[in-house]
């Protein structure tokens, strides 16, 4: 089955306490993303990764991290959380074909207080 | 720069009315479009997406949409409302230079009993 998986589903940090947030892949796809889910702002991309290696910034790439050493995997770092990004955050990926979706993870629901 | 819009950001029906729901892009070349659903606690799932090949769309769920390029609109109908299609809504767009998904800011539906 197609999927994409994040972990953890919840998270409470404190503020500047450093946290990764995982994305795995199994569909083979070299396009992967994440993006932020706020209210009334719909998903905004924060990085992106083109391939192995290939990663680059989105529109909101401010405080985040990513990595990108093995195809099916992107984690999101934050290397010191802020209140600012206590947010609902999506894992996509994408084959690198103009007419294909993009499949999401189930979602990452950070607060950091 | 490329956008994406959606009129409304909470739409309420009826059990077994009509839904409508807008969405109108900024392009001057057609994109490719998509309609992405939402439910509680959930990732986004694809309802159906346009990519040329013909412009009234079919999706899951009893979902369609048509693109129309005189209007630069993308709107999502269902004939009859039920009450599992209360989610929230998503339309995106993706330029054929680019693999970054563009999203509206959501519509939520709220199907009444």
């Amino acid at each position: 089955e197609a999927q994409v998986t994040q972990n953890p589903r919840y998270l409470i940090t404190v503020t500047g306490k450093k946290l990764t947030v995982t994305c795995s892949q199994n569909m083979n796809h070299e396009y992967m993303s994440w993006y932020r889910q706020d209210p009334g702002l719909g998903l905004r991309q924060i990085y992106y990764s083109m391939n192995v290696e290939v990663t680059d910034k989105g529109d909101v790439p401010e405080g985040y991290k990513v990595s990108r050493k093995e195809k099916r995997n992107f984690p999101l770092i934050l290397e010191s959380p802020s209140p600012n990004q206590t947010s609902l955050y999506f894992c996509a990926s994408r084959a690198t074909t103009r007419d294909t979706e993009a499949f999401f993870g189930q979602g990452t629901r950070l607060t950091v207080v | 720069a490329q956008s994406v819009t959606q009129l409304g950001s909470h739409v309420s029906v009826s059990e077994g009315a009509l839904v409508l729901l807008r969405c109108n892009y900024s392009s001057s070349v057609p994109p490719y479009l998509f309609w992405y659903v939402q439910y509680p606690n959930q990732g986004l799932q694809l309802l159906l997406k346009y990519t040329s090949a013909a412009t009234l769309v079919k999706g899951i769920n009893g979902f369609e949409a048509e693109f129309k390029k005189s209007e630069t609109s993308f709107h999502l109908t269902k004939p009859s409302a039920h009450m599992s299609d209360a989610a929230e809504y998503f339309c995106a767009s993706s330029m054929d230079s680019s693999y970054k998904l563009i999203f509206g800011s959501g519509t939520r539906l709220l199907v009444r009993p």
